[in-house]
């Protein structure tokens, strides 16, 4: 199975400040074929369904704020948010779907400083 | 868009069985994949399920797999996932979602396994 390792497991940036969120991937999730990496990020709100924020490692989802921008290529990955909201605070998971089993990592807790 | 509205869910002794099911408006279910994802309270998201699109090839994840049943109806646009021998561990609020990468996701319907 694919082990998707996110870091850190908690962090709290300042409102207006950037938040990035890495995750390793314990194989690669580029596919050589399309050239495509099978990465997605998600936030998710108590109480809420996950929210897709980024697919194919870096491709924003419609409607997403462009403060979100994905990066990364192969193994590693990082999720940014610029200018920090309160509306942000939240809990962000990175998702490989190259390969079944389909994983997730175990969760970046985003809160405010 | 599209939406995704789950019905089933409840309390469910150790052993039983129960049916999730996960109906499609605005999209068609049958043209992409579709998966189940669950989340125990407290903890963090796990894959369980996909049925993938354009046919009937499905998988499952090690923890649920000779258990729990992926399923789709293309005249109902509906998804559904038969679980039995059902186990303490299994407790979760269960999620569908559109696509592998989770483009659309249901609101979510909680098992409890609990005797």
């Amino acid at each position: 199975d694919i082990v998707m390792t996110q870091s850190p497991d908690s962090l709290a940036v300042s409102l207006g400040e950037t938040a990035t969120i890495n995750c390793k991937s314990s194989q690669t999730v580029l596919l050589n074929s399309n050239n495509l990496d099978y990465l997605a990020w998600f936030q998710q709100k108590p109480g809420q369904p996950p929210r897709l924020l980024i697919y194919w490692a870096s491709t924003r989802e419609s409607g997403v704020p462009d403060r979100f921008s994905g990066s990364g290529s192969g193994t590693d990955f990082s999720l940014s948010i610029s200018s920090l909201q309160a509306e942000d605070v939240a809990v962000y998971y990175c998702h490989q779907y190259h390969t079944s089993p389909y994983t997730f990592g175990r969760g970046t807790k985003l809160e405010i400083k | 868009e599209g939406q995704l509205l789950q019905s089933g869910g409840g309390l469910i002794q150790p052993g039983g069985s129960l049916r999730l099911s996960c109906t499609a408006s605005g999209f068609t279910p049958s043209r992409h994949d579709m998966m189940w994802v669950r989340q125990p309270p407290g903890k963090g998201l796990e894959w369980v399920s996909v049925v993938y699109g354009g046919g009937h090839i499905t998988s499952y994840a090690d923890s649920v797999r000779g258990r729990f049943s992926i399923s789709r109806d293309d005249s109902k646009q509906t998804l559904s996932l038969q679980m039995s021998g059902l186990r303490v561990e299994d407790t979760a609020m269960y999620y569908c979602a559109k696509d592998r990468y989770g483009s659309i996701w249901g609101q979510g319907a909680l098992v409890t396994v609990s005797s």
